[in-house]
């Protein structure tokens, strides 16, 4: 069946820091690769996505390109910033397949 | 635009009491789903809809029923409700459209002491 990994966390870094969390999957066919942020006390928020392979998706400073050779999905950011603290979810639709399937989440914490 | 709403926000309730959560999207999606959020446990999905009048079940069925009388609202029921249902429980609604994305609700935090 389909499948996420994402980095375990906590992941804490400094603010202006280069921030990565990786992401790889498993599914048959094409899925569309998707990752999305949860602040505090709120619910999960479209970041980005990205739809086929080699597109990039991009939003806030962040971005994440859709690798089909290595099955990743890895999101990236410049220079974090103290209000970019969330837990992130990588997760994949397949085509023609009603439900999403998730990552377990990697929290961000990032200092000043 | 409101999205997905979900009501209420917290709720605590004692074993063995019953409770109905609603959920309520204004952007015409064929479908929904219930999930619920547990500490180091990500999201699990309890109960799906793929139209109004279907239901059907997630990883976490037991425990839960729920209802879509109407395309834009989607209900959550716990019947008896135990310890091990407390949890943060969201809503979400998506498009048909394979690319489109998963809107969600704000939450529900319920507590069975």
């Amino acid at each position: 069946g389909d499948s996420v990994t994402q980095m375990e966390g906590p992941v804490t870094l400094s603010e202006e820091a280069f921030l990565t969390i990786n992401c790889t999957y498993t599914a048959t066919g094409y899925p569309s690769l998707f990752w999305y942020v949860q602040y505090p006390g709120e619910g999960l928020q479209l970041l980005l996505k990205a739809t086929k392979a080699d597109d990039k998706g991009s939003n806030k400073g962040f971005e994440a390109t859709y690798r089909k050779e290595t099955t990743s999905f890895h999101l990236e950011k410049g220079s974090v910033q103290v209000s970019d603290s969330a837990v992130y979810f990588c997760a994949l639709r397949r085509f023609g397949n009603e439900k999403l399937t998730f990552g377990t989440g990697t929290r961000l914490t990032i200092i000043p | 635009n409101a999205g997905v709403t979900q009501t209420p926000k917290f709720r605590v309730l004692k074993t063995g009491q019953s409770m109905t959560l609603l959920c309520a999207q204004d952007m015409n999606h064929e479908y929904m789903y219930w999930y619920r959020q547990d500490p180091g446990m990500g999201l699990r999905l309890i109960h799906y809809s793929v139209g109004e009048g279907t239901t059907a079940k997630g990883e976490v069925p037991d425990g839960y029923n729920v209802s879509r009388l109407k395309k834009q609202n989607f209900l959550l029921g716990l019947e008896s409700a135990a310890p091990s249902q407390t949890s943060v429980y969201f809503c979400a609604s998506i498009s048909s459209r394979d690319s489109s994305p998963l809107h969600f609700g704000n939450g529900t935090r319920l507590t069975v002491t």
